[in-house]
């Protein structure tokens, strides 16, 4: 157990639907990062959020969004889904902005239908 | 479970042998690196980091070898067992930039035959 948690673990939607995420990093950690795992894609670096503030983007598209609370909690949001963003959605930890070992929650599962 | 890749490359060994993974990494700015072990329905979970002034480490029967001069890292398992069964990724990274993101390989499917 890595002490990230995530929620929903699974999700199914329809296509042009909104859905969010939710991530818990570790106690004391101030950066949550996300990834998109997907089988032709691999892990793709998604967004990072350091103490609230983001620290930087990478392949996110404009209809996905993150934000991270005052409590260190991170939210990304998906909206107008397509089929093809159907994949696994990782949150991850670390303690500072820049890299150090990044610390993966369980992942939500999203299927597009 | 679930599959994170239908074309990975494929190692497979039997138990007790030792494993080596090897991972080709695509900036030479890069200075950190790290591998992860994914087994199937989890999320990555770190094995063992190095940073670029080091050639070698050494954790808990794992070692990391990392070659600048051709951009290469390598994974080493002493001793496999069923459970180190995964999907293993390398993941570079510029610890001395702005940004935290790691940038991950496209990973390689350890099989363990008992």
């Amino acid at each position: 157990d890595s002490g990230v948690t995530q929620t929903p673990k699974h999700l199914i939607t329809a296509t042009g639907q909104r859905v969010t995420l939710r991530c818990s990093p570790r106690s004391g950690d101030l950066s949550v990062y996300w990834y998109q795992q997907s089988l032709d894609q691999g892990l793709q670096f998604l967004i990072q959020y350091y103490n609230g503030e983001e620290r930087a983007k990478g392949n996110i598209l404009e209809r996905f969004s993150a934000q991270q609370f005052p409590d260190l909690h991170s939210e990304l949001n998906l909206s107008s889904l397509e089929l093809g963003d159907s994949a696994l959605y990782f949150c991850a930890s670390s303690v500072g902005g820049i890299t150090y070992e990044q610390y993966f929650g369980p992942g939500t599962r999203l299927t597009v239908t | 479970g679930e599959s994170v890749g239908l074309h990975l490359p494929t190692l497979s060994v039997q138990e007790g042998d030792n494993s080596i993974i090897n991972c080709a990494y695509s900036n030479s700015a890069s200075d950190y690196f790290i591998w992860y072990k994914q087994e199937s329905g989890k999320g990555p979970q770190f094995i063992i980091d190095i940073r670029s002034n080091m050639d070698k480490r050494q954790g808990q029967r794992v070692t990391v070898l990392l070659n600048k001069t051709v951009k290469h890292l390598s994974l080493q398992i002493a001793a496999t067992q069923p459970g180190d069964s995964a999907v293993y990724f390398c993941a570079e990274s510029y610890y001395g930039g702005s940004q935290g993101n790691l940038i991950f390989g496209k990973g390689t499917k350890l099989s363990v035959k008992p």
